[in-house]
């Protein structure tokens, strides 16, 4: 299996402008997380899907992100207008849903904003 | 609510050595928990899982993990340490009980350097 893929897997961008992050899970996984990591604040869930659906957006930090999942097999993370303090690494991970099972990473997307 | 604990920020130990990574939780039920390692410029990685059963758990590279239910406690072990072992380790936790679908709430992360 290819694992989760994420793309571009390092991006710079001026701030104000617009960041578009994807995200293709496992195959056969109904649940997709994205993450942040930060040296500041550690590893946090942002948002978590279900079958395609937002089940817990309550880590998405402000109106400038959005995420969306229109199928199984692709999920992006929007963050329009960018600034600095979003500059981070953005994690995409996909399990199967019940409880228990394992999540598995993608290799990550590092965000500059300058 | 679900909550994981790495008291130490980085662990330190010499090659050839054994190795022990703390981590507690706490969760109002049962506990599924997970080890992550992370390398340098990469995703986290799978190392191992306590589900039901035994509460010794092994994993990939020779790690190790022993859950204790009194002590609430599930530390990341492994007899000799190897200087490629040096990353960043995770600890997480899933209640048992929680409805919230398969969410994880991980620690804050515990830095392992092995010296040569």
């Amino acid at each position: 299996d290819a694992g989760v893929i994420q793309s571009p897997r390092h991006e710079v961008t001026e701030m104000g402008q617009e960041v578009t992050l994807r995200c293709k899970p496992i195959s056969g996984h109904n649940s997709l997380f994205w993450y942040r990591q930060t040296m500041m604040r550690g590893l946090e869930l942002l948002i978590y899907f279900n079958n395609n659906v937002p089940i817990d957006d309550s880590g998405m930090p402000e109106d400038r992100f959005s995420a969306k999942m229109p199928n199984a097999s692709f999920s992006t993370l929007k963050i329009q207008p960018s600034e600095p303090r979003d500059s981070a690494v953005y994690f995409c991970a996909s399990s199967l849903s019940r409880s228990g099972n394992t999540i598995y990473f993608g290799e990550g997307s590092w965000l500059t904003v300058v | 609510a679900q909550s994981v604990a790495q008291p130490e920020d980085q662990v330190n130990v010499a090659e050839g050595n054994p190795l022990t990574v703390k981590c507690t939780y706490s969760v109002s039920g049962n506990p599924y928990l997970f080890w992550y390692v992370q390398y340098p410029n990469r995703g986290l990685q799978f190392l191992l899982k306590y589900i039901t059963g035994d509460n010794l758990v092994k994993g990939s590279y020779g790690f190790e993990a022993e859950f204790n239910k009194s002590q609430t406690s599930f530390h990341l072990k492994k007899p000799s340490a190897l200087v490629s072992d040096s990353a960043l380790y995770f600890c997480a936790v899933r209640d048992m009980n929680n409805n919230a679908g398969n969410m994880l709430t991980f620690g804050g992360g515990t830095r392992l350097m092995v010296k040569p």
